[in-house]
């Protein structure tokens, strides 16, 4: 089936360490996106990108870098530069012909200890 | 992209329809309405959209008013699997907002038995 795979599903680290979260798409979609969420609250656009090789910022890209090597594939990394990382991280994916009809995983939940 | 205003809460008896408003006063013409819900601690999940017509799928039915201010997201016969936080979303569609999509705090809605 496809689908798109987040994980771990869970994942703690420890204050001023880097960590990656994995986002892996096999509905041959063209752009992926990187969505955080707080408790209670909407989902803010972290990154996106559009093509293999190419990423832009989003509202809140502040302490986060991406890659894009790949098209299934669009990692998060979270640095230790991101004042607040504890939250829950949504990935998604769309074709480029319809860019809002988004796909979202199931999310990985992260907290910094 | 126009800001959406939806009510925080709404309930729905099983069975019956569920009738979720939005207030997009600010909408500009080539601005599409879009819905999608989220289940708790799952990714959001895509529903429908429109530009003025009314628009149905299998999942929903999409009312949008003739000044397109405001629009009324149905489902028909609500289940208890319908709970779940809706949003109302305003954006421009194909590469003009490339994907960026903004996310409020929705509505909850809640199926009772």
């Amino acid at each position: 089936d496809g689908g798109i795979t987040q994980s771990p599903k869970y994942l703690f680290r420890k204050e001023g360490q880097n960590v990656t979260l994995s986002c892996e798409q096999n509905l041959n979609h063209d752009a992926m996106y990187w969505y955080r969420q707080d408790p209670g609250q909407g989902l803010r656009l972290i990154y996106y990108s559009q093509i293999v090789n190419d990423f832009q910022k989003g509202d809140i890209a502040e302490g986060y870098s991406v890659s894009r090597e790949k098209k299934e594939s669009f990692p998060l990394t979270v640095t230790s530069a991101q004042k607040n990382p504890t939250a829950f991280y949504l990935c998604a994916s769309s074709y480029r012909e319809s860019y809002n009809e988004q796909f979202f995983g199931p999310g990985t939940r992260l907290t910094v200890l | 992209d126009a800001k959406t205003t939806q009510p925080p809460s709404m309930d729905c008896a099983e069975g019956r329809a569920a009738n979720l408003p939005c207030n997009h006063s600010t909408i500009s013409g080539n601005e599409y309405v879009y819905w999608y819900r989220q289940i708790h601690s799952q990714g959001p999940q895509y529903i429908i959209h429109g530009l003025k017509n009314n628009e149905t799928n299998e999942m929903a039915s999409l009312i949008i008013t003739e000044d397109r201010k405001s629009s009324t997201l149905i489902l028909p016969h609500a289940t208890l699997r319908d709970t779940a936080v809706y949003y109302c979303i305003v954006a421009g569609a194909g590469g003009t907002s490339y994907g960026k999509l903004t996310f409020g705090q929705g509505t909850i809605l809640t199926v009772h038995p």
